[in-house]
């Protein structure tokens, strides 16, 4: 079945730095891809997205390349703020409902 | 647009008891999903619903959990009888059509405590 492994946590980064979080999935077809954030005391939010093969989603400074060719979407931010500091999830949309990888927690401090 | 807004966003209630959380869609949303979030098993999907039909639910734990979906404005969740194992947040989120390309987009939970 469909299944996402992303990059144990938690994160912790200084204001300014580069952000690389790894996502690698599984899955029959085409899937599309997601990355969500979940914010203190909120749900999760749609964060970017990609529906196929070489797309680049972008969204507040993040970007993430659906590569099929290593089955990968890692999500990554030039310059991270205090702001961003959250949990960030990867997920999958193929023939099967929506599945979401484990979370990672970020910190970022100043 | 309000989003999806969820009721309570806290519940402490007693092993046993009845327990019942709300979820009001956005509306035009023809998709709902309910998902349990907990620290060692992250975030799980229980049951959704498309155009108020229970077309999944085989995410649900056992027979103490049902939802029902009486409209497209409405869904609850309930535990009978709860346990303490079932303590964590619970978010319910919506979309048009069935998450595939269209994004989820969730309540703030009800965050759930069984003592």
């Amino acid at each position: 079945g469909d299944s996402v492994t992303q990059m144990e946590g938690p994160v912790t980064l200084s204001e300014e730095a580069f952000l690389t979080i790894n996502c690698t999935y599984t899955a029959t077809g085409y899937p599309s891809l997601f990355w969500y954030v979940q914010y203190p005391g909120e749900g999760l939010q749609l964060l970017l997205k990609a529906t196929k093969a070489d797309d680049k989603g972008s969204n507040k400074g993040f970007e993430a390349t659906y590569r099929k060719e290593t089955t990968s979407f890692h999500l990554e931010k030039g310059s991270v703020q205090v702001s961003d500091s959250a949990v960030y999830f990867c997920a999958l949309s193929g023939n099967e409902k929506l599945t979401f990888g484990t979370g990672t927690r970020l910190t970022i401090i100043p | 647009d309000a989003g999806v807004i969820q009721s309570p966003r806290h519940e402490v209630t007693e092993m046993g008891q009845e327990v019942t959380l709300r979820c009001k869609p956005i509306s035009g949303h023809n998709s709902l999903f309910w998902y349990r979030q907990t620290m060692m098993r992250g975030l799980e999907l229980l049951i959704y619903f498309n155009n108020n039909v229970p077309i999944d639910d085989s995410g649900m734990p056992e027979d103490r959990f049902s939802a029902k979906m009486p409209n497209a404005s409405f869904s609850t969740l309930k535990i009978q009888p709860s346990e303490p194992r079932d303590s964590a947040v619970y978010f319910c989120a919506s979309s048009v059509g069935q998450g595939r390309d269209s994004p989820l987009h969730f309540g703030n939970g009800t965050r759930l405590t069984v003592t």
